[in-house]
């Protein structure tokens, strides 16, 4: 079974401009979520997404979006880059999302914003 | 407030000896627990995770984790160090209701000296 796929890999962009990034889950996984990775501030948590319903969020701006899929491809959405968006996101999915259940993370898009 | 807290952003260890890296988490309620590694340019692995059914946990690579109720505390340990084990390792905590949403600690660094 093929495994949680992000794209693109790698990106870069200027302050101001809007980014999207793209993760396709697991086959079969219908809870996707979104972590932002930082030297400075670690792994923190985005969002969630389940059956095309935000179902939780971490405390971002609003300038941090996102959405889900009839198929449960997940995209983000940040616009109005700042430099401090420079980051490791990394997407993981699982199956319903539940608090057992582990969840299966993606290489990551690696975000540079000058 | 629930947190997780690993003692420790860098380790050193030889090779074939036992690698320890500590994680405690604060919770009126046992979470569910996880460590994950993430090897560099690469997304997170689990490597085990605590569900209530055993209080050792064995994980994939010789890696294992005893929790603690009494201490809060889901420390990982591998008898013998490889040089493959270098990498950063995280511990993570999720709530029953937490959706989706993992709380990681700040990840320790190993660095396996021959």
């Amino acid at each position: 079974k093929a495994g949680v796929t992000q794209t693109p890999r790698y990106l870069i962009k200027t302050r101001g401009q809007q980014v999207t990034l793209s993760c396709s889950p697991i086959s079969g996984h219908r809870s996707v979520s979104w972590y932002q990775q930082t030297p400075g501030q670690g792994l923190q948590f985005l969002f969630e997404y389940f059956s095309e319903t935000q179902r939780n969020k971490g405390n971002f701006p609003g300038r941090f979006s996102g959405r889900q899929f009839s198929n449960s491809r997940s995209e983000m959405n940040v616009s109005t880059l700042e430099l401090g968006d420079s980051a490791l996101y990394l997407c993981a999915s699982s199956l319903e999302g539940g608090a057992e259940e582990t969840q299966y993370f993606g290489p990551g898009t690696r975000l540079l914003v000058l | 407030a629930q947190s997780v807290t690993q003692l420790g952003s860098h380790v050193s260890v030889s090779e074939g000896a036992l690698v320890l890296l500590r994680c405690n988490y604060s919770s009126s309620v046992p979470p569910y627990l996880f460590w994950y590694v993430q090897y560099p340019n690469q997304g997170l692995q689990l490597l085990l995770k605590y569900t209530s059914a055993a209080t050792l946990v064995k994980g994939i690579n010789g890696f294992e984790a005893e929790f603690k109720k009494s201490e809060t505390s889901f420390h990982l340990t591998k008898p013998s160090a490889h040089m493959s084990d270098a990498a950063e390792y995280f511990c993570a905590v999720k709530r029953t209701d937490s959706w989706g949403k993992l709380q990681f600690g700040a990840g320790t660094q190993v660095v396996v000296t021959p």
